[in-house]
């Protein structure tokens, strides 16, 4: 299927834990993204890559650590986590340069306990 | 100010009428203007988007732009209960390679 996947689905952990999420999209896009969706539905750019090199970090607590090993991929590694990163984690990507839609991943919900 | 505004709703609309989801941004220099829908429990879908002052039609759907007032409208003729969601209006900055989002509208469709 041609599409944006991302894993795991579902993510239940405790306070403190560090976990990752993994994106790929098969799009041949050049520009990937996290954005974080908390429980009033706002939809907030955390980070956006494009062809591997980082163009877009919003304020995001330095736990936050994006990995691109190549264009087709984004992950995102959490540290220490707290409950306020419980959230839906969304990743999109997109053709470079500004105007162009982005598609997005079928997300992960993050429940932090 | 937030950068991109909407009315959170819910916005309920019988059957058949058309629903008016509203949007005004802050950025004068935005160029791209996008609506994506998105329904309980998934990931937004672009429905409609817009460069140009004036109207652009997709079937039962219109986005209306007015640079000038910085205003985007997306219209939905002949609602059908499969277009209730959340419809997130987005905006690229001028100032950077990005789109911000608005919190959304939720629009419920009553048969």
């Amino acid at each position: 299927d041609t599409a944006v996947s991302q894993t795991p689905k579902y993510l239940v952990t405790q306070m403190g834990n560090d976990k990752s999420i993994k994106c790929e999209q098969n799009l041949g896009h050049d520009t990937m993204y996290w954005y974080k969706q908390d429980s009033k539905k706002f939809l907030k750019i955390m980070f956006s890559y494009n062809n591997k090199e980082l163009i877009i970090n919003e304020t995001v607590p330095n736990r936050f650590s994006p990995k691109s090993p190549d264009k087709a991929h984004l992950n995102l590694h959490i540290n220490s986590l707290e409950l306020g990163d419980s959230a839906v984690y969304f990743c999109a990507s997109s053709l470079a340069g500004e105007g162009n839609e982005q598609f997005f991943g079928p997300g992960t919900r993050l429940t932090v306990l | 100010q937030k950068e991109v505004e909407q009315n959170s709703g819910p916005l309920s609309v019988p059957e058949g009428a058309i629903a008016s989801l509203n949007c005004t941004y802050s950025d004068r220099g935005s160029q791209s203007f996008f609506w994506y829908r998105q329904y309980s429990g998934k990931s937004p879908e672009l429905i409609m988007f817009i460069y140009s002052n004036g109207d652009k039609e997709d079937g039962r759907f219109t986005a209306q732009l007015n640079k000038a007032s910085q205003y985007v409208s997306l219209l939905i003729r002949d609602s059908q209960p499969s277009d209730s969601a959340t419809y997130l209006c987005a905006v690229s900055l001028s100032s950077a390679s990005k789109i911000i989002f608005g919190s959304g509208t939720r629009l419920s469709i009553r048969p």
